[in-house]
């Protein structure tokens, strides 16, 4: 099966600052077929981005992703107070469909 | 708008069975692969299964496979999970999720609590 690592573990920033989060595949995924999710405390995850790069409908512009073969990477160009999560990367190249471990981001 | 609704879920023996529901609504059904997804207390996301929309195929985690059914009734606009010869390690919340082409997903309820313990 395909293993997702996401690093950092947890990002330490202000509001306002830029995240960039990574999410690397133990083998190249398809297509690049990889989707982010944003799980608040004691919510479901929201999906952000599928296909490495296109948002969800309603996700806000501040987000992106970018990233191909094994190597991807969200970036939130502008913290709000509502970005402060954990994220996740899945693959769905590949089968199985796996997630990564996850990163949180929290307020520094 | 999209809604999806679990119910089922409760304290169960190791051994024993138990039968997750999730209620669509929003959306034309059929016309849409469904999964489920869980996630054990502090832990991340693992898939779990997912159906496609004529409820002909479904697919699994080899975790859950040969104990775990995903099944589907869309005069109900229902999806179910039946869980079988429940171990500790299933203990999770378990997401009902519309999954796009099978395989990631736009839309998640809240989940419904699957606890395995004597």
């Amino acid at each position: 099966e395909t293993v997702l690592t996401q690093s950092p573990g947890t990002l330490s920033l202000s509001p306002g600052e830029r995240g960039t989060l990574s999410c690397r595949a133990s083998q190249s995924v398809s297509n690049n077929y990889l989707a982010w999710y944003q799980q608040k405390s004691g919510q479901a995850p929201r999906l952000l981005i599928y296909g490495a790069s296109s948002r969800a409908t309603g996700i806000p512009d501040r987000f992106s992703g970018s990233g191909s073969g094994t190597d991807f990477t969200l970036t939130i160009s502008r913290l709000e107070p509502e970005d402060f999560a954990v994220y996740y990367c899945q693959q769905y190249g590949n089968s199985p469909l796996t997630f990564g471990g996850g990163t949180k981001v929290e307020i520094k | 708008e999209v809604q999806l609704l679990e119910s089922g879920g409760g304290l169960v023996q190791p051994g024993g069975s138990l039968r997750l529901s999730c209620a669509a609504s929003g959306f034309t059904f059929s016309n849409y692969a469904m999964a489920w997804v869980r996630q054990a207390p502090g832990k991340g996301l693992e898939w779990v299964s997912s159906i496609d929309g004529s409820g002909g195929s479904s697919y699994y985690a080899d975790s859950v496979k040969g104990r775990f059914t995903t099944s589907r009734d869309s005069s109900k606009n229902t999806l179910y999970l039946q869980m079988n010869s429940l171990r500790a390690e299933d203990t999770a919340l378990y997401y009902c999720a519309k999954a796009h082409m099978l395989v990631y997903f736009d839309y998640w309820g809240q989940g419904a609590l699957v606890t395995v313990s004597s």
